[in-house]
């Protein structure tokens, strides 16, 4: 079994900081998705990344893919209470094509 | 294009009832797979159907099923609910290729009281 493990579980910051949430395992990942949810709703997909080393940019996001496809990070710069929710990472497993393994996620609160 | 929907968003249960749970993925999309969310174990995967045939399953009880039709929509079905079963429920859309995005539907938030 594939397991993803998230860190920070929970993270508290004011409006302008910057942080990076992690998102680690010991197995090699075909994919990995970072997905945000807010309470009550479904994740919605931020990114998908493919190729180790890969870094992808969308506004103030930027996420890695470890070069061994096996990690990933997402950081966030000058974050806004909008940023506020849970993050969740996803490993797509090379094994099945319609399986996702999910870390636990970290809940991130952004304070104005 | 549409989302992924979800029926019904939300639903109380008697413990020892069954429920039927309904998704609709992203018109093309020919996969289906079902999560439950909740804040102890987080997102746990139930399983998932391709081309109206269960492809993968999780380590959920048999009391935890589920079907797809030729349209591609899916349903999850739990008998004999338990307490333990309220849980928020997710569907997700996908291609069901490598590598592919999985798209949410908003979810079904299940009580079991």
């Amino acid at each position: 079994t594939q397991l993803l493990e998230q860190s920070p579980q929970f993270l508290s910051i004011q409006e302008g900081e910057n942080l990076t949430v992690y998102c680690n395992s010991s197995s090699v990942f075909s994919s990995l998705q970072w997905y945000r949810q807010e309470p009550g709703e479904g994740p919605v997909l931020l990114v998908t990344v493919v190729t180790g080393g890969e870094v992808k940019k969308l506004k103030r996001l930027t996420f890695q893919f470890g070069d061994a496809r096996k990690d990933s990070s997402l950081h966030i710069t000058a974050a806004q209470p909008g940023d506020t929710g849970l993050y969740l990472c996803a490993g797509g497993e090379n094994t099945n094509a319609g399986k996702s393994t999910f870390g636990d996620g970290t809940t991130l609160t952004v304070k104005p | 294009k549409a989302g992924v929907t979800q029926t019904p968003r939300y639903l109380i249960k008697t413990r020892g009832q069954q429920v039927t749970l309904s998704c609709s993925p992203i018109s093309g999309h020919r996969s289906v797979s079902w999560y439950q969310q909740t804040p102890g174990q987080g997102l746990q995967f139930l399983f998932e159907y391709f081309s109206e045939t269960q492809r993968n399953k999780g380590n959920f009880p048999g009391r935890f099923s589920g079907r797809q039709f030729s349209n591609s929509r899916s349903e999850m079905n739990v008998s004999t609910l338990e307490l333990g079963d309220s849980a928020l429920y997710l569907c997700a859309s996908s291609t069901g290729t490598w590598n592919t995005e999985a798209f949410f539907g908003q979810g079904t938030r299940l009580t079991v009281v």
